[in-house]
């Protein structure tokens, strides 16, 4: 099985920088996604990493370390809007043929003025 | 494209009685999974199916719970007879091979409260 560790909750300032950070154990590791989640909605796709590295994507990136088992996401110039849920995801092998995507419990951001 | 939809969006009955939720994937899509989200277990797989034919079904909790996909464009997860710990927001979500990335795509999700 996966586990995988997030904070519960942040707190950042708009305009500001923040890092949320992901630690996760697993065996058939097959990359790992960033979802967003705003209350009461469905989790929208925000970024995937199968390689080490950064992944950057506007005002978000996405940071791997396989041998570390280590993500992070970070978001720059903070909105009002960023403020939300961001569940980390392993995609893994599970057996018999199957990959599944685990999630993490999930860090909820609060943006504040 | 209307994206992956999903009925009823609110669900509540009584404990015993059967629940039928309702998904239709993103057309083109052979990849379809549903999911429970509940605030102390956060987001779990139930089961998935691919080109129709379930695959992994070992989140389902017991047997009181069921899905089926008879065709490409339409799926349901039944929970008969339901109970209180039933109780959560249940979302389907889609996604399509590729040669990299596999995002999926969720519903708007099913909210169910079994009193």
């Amino acid at each position: 099985g996966q586990n995988i560790d997030q904070p519960t909750e942040m707190t950042a300032t708009e305009g500001a920088i923040v890092q949320i950070n992901c630690t996760y154990q697993t065996s058939g590791f097959n990359g790992l996604f960033w979802y967003q989640q705003h209350a009461g909605e469905a989790p929208t796709f925000l970024s995937y990493n199968v390689l080490d590295g950064l992944e950057e994507k506007g005002r978000f990136s996405s940071f791997l370390s396989r041998s570390k088992g280590y993500s992070y996401l970070l978001l720059k110039e903070l909105q009002m809007k960023d403020s939300a849920s961001y569940l980390c995801a392993v995609h893994a092998y599970s057996g018999a043929g199957s990959y599944q995507l685990t999630f993490g419990k999930g860090t909820k951001l609060s943006v504040i003025p | 494209d209307a994206g992956v939809i999903q009925s009823p969006r609110h669900e509540v009955t009584e404990m015993g009685q059967e629940v039928t939720l309702r998904c239709k994937p993103i057309s083109g899509h052979d990849y379809l999974f549903w999911y429970r989200q509940t605030m102390m277990r956060g987001l779990e797989l139930l089961i998935y199916f691919n080109n129709n034919v379930p695959i992994d079904d070992s989140g389902m909790p017991e047997d009181r719970f069921s899905a089926k996909m008879p065709n490409a464009s339409f799926s349901t997860l039944k929970i008969q007879p339901s109970e209180p710990r039933d109780s959560a927001v249940y979302f389907c979500a889609s996604s399509r091979t590729s040669g990299s990335v596999n995002e999926q795509y969720f519903g708007p999700g099913t909210r169910l409260t079994v009193t």
